[in-house]
């Protein structure tokens, strides 16, 4: 079936580098995407969002780039700092036959090292 | 404040007993869901609901059932049926679009067995 996966696991920076997290997705029907932050033993909070029609979107220190050639979903995050440590999940809406619910990857946890 | 609360954030649960986990939304959003997390894996569907007096299982129903009788509320209810119960519990809800949509997560609910 249809899956979302990630390349990394565990993502180490050093403060005040960039990070990428990158997750790779097999649904080329997926229109929407999306990024959540979870920190230990709480929810996810949205991070960024991308729709199909994009390639790029940008927050505050985030960006994320939408590769639909190759169905590659990055997060990047500038400037990172020690409170961006949590793991990060990327999801796709798996397109109308999955009823457009939100499919999530397993995760990256970042550490970021002061 | 609004948002979506989970109760209780812990919850211990007996053998061959039913445990019952609330959420409420005061977001006025149509859509409900609820996700099971197992350590260190990314979010699984158990159950949600695009309307009230209507739900759908997800991808691990079994051992599980849920109610919308209202609108803010979509309790879900771990049966004697669930044999490996333990887990983190998140509750989300989302705005009802032709698409894929945001989802906002509770704070979730952490189940063991005693």
């Amino acid at each position: 079936g249809e899956s979302v996966g990630l390349h990394l696991p565990t993502l180490s920076v050093q403060e005040g580098d960039n990070s990428i997290i990158n997750c790779a997705y097999s649904n080329s029907a997926s229109d929407y995407f999306i990024w959540y932050k979870q920190e230990s033993g709480k929810g996810p909070q949205f991070i960024i969002d991308i729709r199909s029609n994009m390639d790029k979107r940008q927050g505050q220190r985030v960006t994320v780039l939408l590769n639909k050639t190759v169905k590659h979903l990055s997060l990047q995050i500038a400037a990172t700092q020690p409170g961006d440590s949590a793991v990060y999940f990327c999801a796709e809406d798996g397109g109308m036959d999955s009823s457009y619910k939100l499919i999530f990857g397993s995760g990256t946890r970042l550490l970021v090292r002061p | 404040d609004g948002g979506i609360t989970q109760s209780p954030k812990y919850l211990f649960r007996k053998e061959g007993q039913n445990v019952t986990l609330s959420c409420e939304q005061n977001l006025n959003h149509d859509a409900m869901y609820w996700y099971r997390q197992d350590p260190g894996q990314g979010l699984r569907l158990i159950y949600y609901s695009q309307i009230v007096n209507d739900f759908q299982k997800g991808d691990i129903a079994e051992g599980y059932s849920v109610s919308r009788e209202k609108k803010e509320s979509f309790p879900l209810t771990v049966t004697s049926a669930q044999k490996n119960p333990t887990a983190f519990y998140l509750c989300a809800s989302s705005t009802l679009g032709s698409q894929g949509e945001k989802l906002f997560f509770g704070s979730g609910t952490q189940l063991s067995v005693l």
